[in-house]
């Protein structure tokens, strides 16, 4: 099956400073990669698209400025989260969509706590 | 607009005995249908998905889903259900003529197998 994995998969920092995940698309292509966000016992809540090679499209209420995306390459994604503050902690899941199938496939998540 | 709708916010079942677990969808044209399932503080593991064709799919671990157009559902099923089986599990839809866009989540259901 497809693997996405993400790095890292736990982070502790202080607030102010910023965190960057890496979304990665192991077995496939993905022109096209999403950031979600995960409140504990919640669904999902996506924050952006990710389309290689031009700018992310954020969802309504997510502040493009605080939270980086660039998408460099057909296997790689990465959310920078700027001047982090404690209530930026969370689970952050990352997905690649694959074409062949039409599936996306989520990566491990990644557990940032802001102290 | 699309949205998802599980009606269940846990669902109990003995191991053993057969389980279901709800799932209805609202999509402008014809949707794409799957079925996510998530482990403590892991991401979301792909289980099936209906895109065309038979209306019951089969999918990973012995799960399977009957979609139903006139009901706008697709619930998921499995014979016999295994301590295992305990998690939190996922629908998601999308419009067949969206290619590439996020998936829509459903809120989330408990399943809790007891021995």
């Amino acid at each position: 099956g497809a693997v996405v994995s993400q790095h890292p998969s736990r982070v502790i920092c202080k607030s102010g400073t910023s965190v960057k995940i890496e979304c990665r698309s192991l077995d496939f292509q993905a022109t096209t990669m999403f950031w979600y966000r995960q409140f504990p016992k919640q669904s999902l809540m996506l924050m952006a698209t990710s389309n290689e090679g031009s700018k992310a499209t954020y969802e309504q209420g997510v502040e493009k400025d605080k939270f980086l995306i660039n998408h460099a390459s057909l296997t790689l994604s990465t959310l920078t989260v700027t001047s982090a503050h404690p209530e930026d902690s969370s689970f952050y899941i990352c997905s690649a969509f694959r074409e062949l199938g039409e599936t996306q496939y989520f990566g491990p998540g990644t557990r940032l706590l802001v102290l | 607009a699309q949205s998802v709708a599980q009606p269940e916010d846990q669902v109990n079942v003995a191991e053993g005995n057969p389980l279901t677990v709800k799932c209805t969808y609202s999509v402008s044209g014809n949707p794409y249908l799957f079925w996510y399932v998530q482990y403590p503080n892991r991401g979301l593991q792909f289980l099936l998905k209906y895109i065309t064709g038979d209306n019951l799919v089969k999918g990973s671990y012995g799960f399977e889903a009957e979609f139903n157009k006139s009901q706008t559902s697709f619930h998921l099923k499995k014979p016999s259900a295994l301590v295992s089986d305990s998690a939190l599990y996922f629908c998601a839809v999308r419009d067949i003529w969206q290619a590439g866009t996020a998936l829509i989540f459903g809120k989330g259901t408990t399943l809790s197998v007891s021995s």
